[in-house]
């Protein structure tokens, strides 16, 4: 099992909030990753990480921001959800060398705007 | 056009067949490619790496075609239990993944 771990596993808000999707890894991965993915659909990469203080906007363009003070850490944040942020989260991690670079995922995050 | 094509299936096989998926990419410098396995509503997660020579883990082998840019995915003797959306990664030169969307199988008794 890998230890990457993604808190809440559900929440269902208001359209206006703001929230934050917690993702942790205690496997000492360079690269971060955040995917965004609807039921029966493809993996669409919104945000990734090569480090510290390192963030790139992925293929997807997202309303969202994500910030990586910790190597461990990268939370993403939505600063005012909407019905059309209601979809699954996944947090991924990788050594990022320069070898086979295997992602390890998270369990995601199931948001639900209403 | 994608740089990573699976046929989306769904495929539908009785118990003890086997089954084989496709995926062509079409970055011709991609240097490591994989399997995933999703369950529904679940996290990706590794099934196998694609070698350059081919591999085999117990009922699954995958190939690698690099003059054709497509890797396969076959399974022998398929189990209930393989039932699940099976994803092609590709990674780029620059390490970046790239994921396709997924081939769904369904394995009925």
């Amino acid at each position: 099992e890998a230890d990457i771990y993604q808190t809440p596993r559900y929440l269902v808000i208001g359209t206006g909030k703001k929230i934050t999707l917690e993702c942790s890894q205690t496997m000492g991965h360079d690269k971060m990753y955040w995917y965004q993915q609807d039921p029966g659909m493809e993996l669409h990469l919104i945000h990734y990480s090569y480090g510290v203080n390192s963030t790139e906007k992925g293929d997807l363009s997202s309303e969202s921001t994500v910030s990586r003070i910790r190597t461990e850490h990268f939370p993403l944040t939505l600063e005012s959800a909407r019905p059309s942020h209601t979809s699954q989260y996944l947090c991924a991690s990788s050594h990022g060398t320069s070898g086979p670079d295997t992602q390890y995922f998270g369990p995601g995050t199931r948001l639900t705007v209403l | 056009r994608k740089e990573v094509e699976q046929d989306p299936g769904p495929f539908n096989v009785p118990e003890g067949a086997t089954v084989a998926f496709n995926c062509t990419y079409s970055n011709s410098a991609s240097q490591s490619f994989f399997w995933y396995r999703q369950d529904c509503r679940k996290e990706p997660k590794l099934l196998m790496s694609v070698y350059s020579s081919g591999n085999e883990d117990g009922r699954f082998t995958a190939q690698l075609n690099r003059a054709s840019q497509y890797i396969s995915l076959l399974i022998r003797d398929s189990k209930l239990s393989d039932s699940a959306t099976y994803l092609c990664v590709v990674n780029s030169r620059n390490n970046d993944m790239r994921f396709g969307a997924g081939t769904r199988l369904t394995v009925k008794p």
